[in-house]
């Protein structure tokens, strides 16, 4: 079955990088994305990746996917206290999968 | 104002009583979900619908239902509370034209607390 998996705690320092990392089950799936959920809010699409990229960059932030361990990350560079939030891995086959979300601390 | 608006925001109840959470959304967008999200275990999918005549269930469907009473309205139901369903519900449309990457928008979402 569609199964992703994220672990739960991230806690890096200002101006340090993070790696949020994510391991999904199904390999047909044609997009996998992060959604970023900050507090008394709800879901924001962050970035997205398609299925046939191994990396994509946006500003601060690099996914990259690997397809053959089925393994996708997320890096922030120079993280500020502001990217504190809840990160979600999810991952697209027909209908969203979401993980159970990495919550990213950033301490100044 | 939001595209996506859930009501109510914030509910308390008790065990066995009916609960009804609403959304509504102007983004004009036919597909439309029901997650509930608890620590620790992210989000999952209780119903979804394409369109106004189609409904779902989702990986947890069994203590809800849902009606789609117009594009721009799905409305989820707890017929008989209970309090393993304490949880922050969110409501989510999609739009599958050409070009979609199967982005969900979400409402701000409402806290359902069951004693």
């Amino acid at each position: 079955g569609e199964d992703v998996e994220q672990s739960l705690f991230l806690s890096v320092r200002e101006g340090d990088s993070s790696v949020i990392n994510c391991t999904y089950t199904d390999s047909s799936s044609t997009y996998l994305y992060w959604y970023k959920q900050e507090p008394g809010a709800g879901l924001q699409l962050l970035t997205y990746i398609f299925s046939n990229m191994d990396m994509k960059q946006d500003q601060r932030l690099t996914v990259l996917l690997n397809k053959k361990d089925k393994h996708l990350s997320l890096r922030i560079a120079d993280t500020q206290t502001g990217d504190s939030a809840i990160y979600f891995c999810a991952e697209s086959t027909g209908k969203l999968i979401f993980g159970q979300g990495t919550e990213l601390s950033v301490k100044p | 104002d939001a595209d996506v608006t859930q009501t109510p925001r914030n509910r308390i109840t008790k065990t066995g009583k009916r609960i009804m959470l609403e959304c509504s959304q102007t983004k004009g967008h036919d597909r439309m979900y029901w997650y509930r999200q608890d620590p620790g275990l992210g989000l999952r999918l209780i119903y979804y619908s394409f369109d106004v005549k189609d409904i779902n269930k989702g990986e947890i469907s069994d203590g809800y239902s849902v009606s789609r009473q117009a594009q721009a309205k799905f409305s989820l139901s707890l017929e008989s509370a209970i309090p393993n369903q304490t949880a922050l519900y969110f409501c989510a449309t999609s739009d599958p034209r050409q070009g979609w990457t199967g982005e969900l928008f979400f409402g701000e979402g409402s806290r359902l607390t069951v004693l």
